[in-house]
């Protein structure tokens, strides 16, 4: 079992649309939670981070944490077409102890927002 | 926001030669740097974990031999593909987190694609 779940779709969505990105983890030392977005043949983008569980906002992007159920979510609100990339769950523990900075990554999601 | 520079984006090279890939941060100084690798359609792997002044940290299964990574400052970190074969073909990213932001998010470089031929 992979220690970070992510369905790879591929997700296509009309213009306009919510769209819901997932992950699910089993190591419960993981503390601190990144989304990033990643173009073809480009380095990944960071996009949201969060610590801890509840939910940070920054413009159409809402990132959810249950620490309890070991489940975080991507919200993107008017999906343009410039969205269209991979996006990846990161995560990792605290910079204390081995986990240090190590990011364990999703599959990553390809999503495609057409006009 | 922090930049990470990678260099070069893209080399072809022919089996058995070596490919030096260098990552720099650019307004921040970083004691460790990481290397991914990425096949298409597929996630980030963690390779090494390099460390400034010392040696570098392997993954389980990554040849140290073989991909040799040399910190050389704070702010520049190389990875070198020795005597590379078709199946060392693939994206190489790097990544880092400024020294005064223990906690925060890492920088990703833009990669490298590497072709062997």
């Amino acid at each position: 079992q992979k220690e970070v779940e992510q369905d790879p779709g591929p997700l296509s969505v009309p213009e306009g649309a919510i769209v819901s990105l997932n992950c699910t983890y089993s190591n419960s030392a993981f503390q601190y939670f990144m989304w990033y977005r990643q173009y073809s043949r480009k380095g990944p983008e960071l996009l949201m981070y969060t610590y801890s569980s509840g939910n940070k906002e920054d413009g159409r992007f809402t990132a959810q944490v249950d620490k309890s159920s070991k489940y975080i979510s991507l919200f993107i609100r008017d999906s343009q077409p410039s969205d269209s990339a991979t996006y990846l769950c990161a995560m990792r523990g605290n910079a204390g102890g081995t986990s240090y900075g190590k990011l364990t990554f999703g599959q990553g999601t390809i999503l495609t927002v057409h006009p | 926001g922090a930049v990470v520079s990678q260099h070069p984006s893209r080399v072809i090279c022919k089996s058995g030669t070596s490919v030096k890939i260098e990552c720099r941060s650019l307004d921040f100084q970083a004691t460790t740097m990481f290397w991914y690798r990425q096949f298409p359609k597929q996630s980030l792997m963690l390779m090494a974990t390099s460390n400034e002044g010392s040696k570098a940290t392997y993954e389980q299964g990554v040849e140290k031999d073989k991909f040799l990574i040399n910190h050389a400052s704070l702010t520049l970190s190389t990875l070198t593909v020795t005597s590379a074969h078709p199946e060392d073909s693939s994206f190489y990213i790097c990544s880092a987190n400024p020294l005064r932001h223990m906690n925060t998010e890492a920088f990703f470089g833009q990669g490298t694609r590497l072709t062997v031929v």
